[in-house]
């Protein structure tokens, strides 16, 4: 069964980057059947879609955020990584990552989610 | 960007009652012959799940007390009896383009 698992600092200072992993098992980043993305919740709000990584090195980003985000991956680890830099209080949020299926397109399973503070 | 309107925002029924989530978007999500909307329910302290994709199919392991329908801009989570287990936020998203947008969310809660 596929799962995922986000790690990283649980707080960020404003001005520098938010940088979270997502390790999945049981499946393989480098499915050509899926991409693998970010979403994110800030507290009492609703989801936001940050970006997508697909095992060729194409990405898709949310444009209000593309100026500042980097997905990537490491096939030899499993893991994907989101980096979101000059971050202010505005980015404090539960960070999820979760897989997308290409064929029905749907975000199924999601990671548990990673709460991001940011604050001096 | 397509933006998605659910209402109502929040949703008081009672148990065994059936309840109904609309969810509106901007612009069409019909593309050769497919609706890309999905209905995801994030219960309290937990990630959102998958309920319902393309439009009207049900998710392995959702009970079919949850259905999907709609086309076009036009769409509609029902459940037919309400358990106590239903409780949370209900979104819908389109999946038709990037940047992937959701709806603000409905609040399901029991009288």
């Amino acid at each position: 069964q596929l799962q995922l698992q986000e790690s990283g600092p649980g707080l960020v200072k404003p001005s520098e980057t938010l940088s979270l992993t997502c390790a999945v098992s049981g499946g393989s980043i480098s499915s050509s059947s899926h991409y693998w993305v970010w979403i994110r919740q800030p507290p009492g709000k609703g989801l936001e879609w940050i970006g997508s990584f697909y095992y060729t090195g194409t990405t898709y980003y949310n444009p209000s955020l593309k100026s500042r985000v980097t997905i990537s991956a490491d096939m030899s680890t499993n893991q994907f990584s989101l980096k979101l830099s000059s971050v202010t209080a505005a980015d404090t949020a539960v960070y999820y990552c979760a897989q997308y299926q290409l064929l029905n397109r749907w975000f199924d399973p999601w990671g548990q989610g990673t709460l991001v503070t940011v604050s001096a | 960007e397509i933006v998605m309107t659910q209402s109502p925002l929040s949703l008081p029924v009672t148990p065994g009652e059936p309840a109904s989530i609309s969810c509106r978007s901007s612009q069409s999500l019909n593309s050769k012959g497919n609706n890309y909307l999905d209905w995801y329910l994030q219960k309290p302290g937990q990630s959102p799940q998958l309920l319902i994709y393309l439009g009207s199919n049900r998710a392995s392991g959702v009970p079919d007390r949850f259905s999907g329908s709609g086309s076009g801009t036009d769409f509609t989570l029902k459940i037919s009896r309400v358990e106590a287990k239903d409780v949370g936020v209900y979104y819908c998203m389109q999946a038709l383009q990037t940047p992937y947008d959701f709806g603000q969310g409905t609040k399901l809660e029991i009288k």
